[in-house]
């Protein structure tokens, strides 16, 4: 069966610091990965998915990178953090889309950001 | 517009009561429909899928697909209080090269109370 793992569960980091969040999945190969973001009180929103090894698209504009070294690995980066990514970020992943009936995205635990 | 709606509640049921959670979404290429439950401070999880119209049921969790009128609902059948969460329809982006990318509500909270 396949497993997502998402480290760490908490993070407190001040402004300006450096940001890396690592998410890796065992038990399927080649799969789509994402990174979300919720922020408090809002819904879920895309930052980052990735098809396969090297290959990133970006959703939204901001001082976040993701990179995908591996084919089971997924990392979320900023070199200076805001007070405003302050939030849960969720690592997910889902079968290769192979036709329109998408698969289902399955998250990790999550890791709690508080930037201060 | 928002493209998945749901009433944000809170949605407030007796214990062995019907839960019915809605979500409408504006895509009406959508194929692909998703509901989650999310505890506080916990990860979503996957709870029900659905792809064509009509009615999936699985366990206490039935969840009706209306593409015509680009509607998706989750009923949950003897409510629990463990069943109080909240929770996230998910609608897939049209079209083959979506990526399984989902479009989340911003989740109905339900609580089941004794």
């Amino acid at each position: 069966s396949q497993t997502i793992h998402q480290w760490p569960a908490t993070l407190v980091q001040p402004v300006g610091s450096p940001l890396s969040l690592e998410c890796t999945v065992e038990g399927t190969s080649n799969p789509n990965l994402y990174w979300y973001r919720q922020a408090a009180g809002r819904g879920l929103q895309l930052l980052f998915y990735s098809v396969g090894i090297g290959q990133i698209s970006s959703e939204v504009p901001q001082n976040l990178s993701a990179s995908r070294p591996q084919d089971r690995q997924f990392i979320l980066s900023s070199k200076k953090l805001l007070l405003s990514d302050s939030g849960f970020y969720l690592c997910a992943w889902s079968l290769t889309v192979t036709s329109s009936y998408n698969s289902p995205l399955h998250f990790g635990n999550g890791t709690r950001l508080t930037v201060t | 517009q928002k493209e998945v709606e749901q009433n944000s509640g809170p949605l407030s049921v007796p214990e062995g009561a019907i839960a019915s959670l809605n979500c409408t979404y504006s895509d009406r290429g959508s194929q692909s429909f998703f509901w989650y439950r999310q505890y506080s401070g916990k990860s979503p999880e996957l709870i029900m899928s659905i792809y064509s119209n009509g009615d999936k049921e699985d366990g206490r969790f039935t969840a009706q697909l209306n593409k015509a009128s680009q509607y998706v609902s989750l009923l949950i059948r003897d409510s629990q209080p463990s069943d109080s969460a909240t929770y996230l329809c998910a609608v897939n982006n049209a079209g083959g090269t979506s990526y399984g990318k989902l479009t989340f509500g911003q989740g109905t909270i339900l609580t089941v109370h004794p």
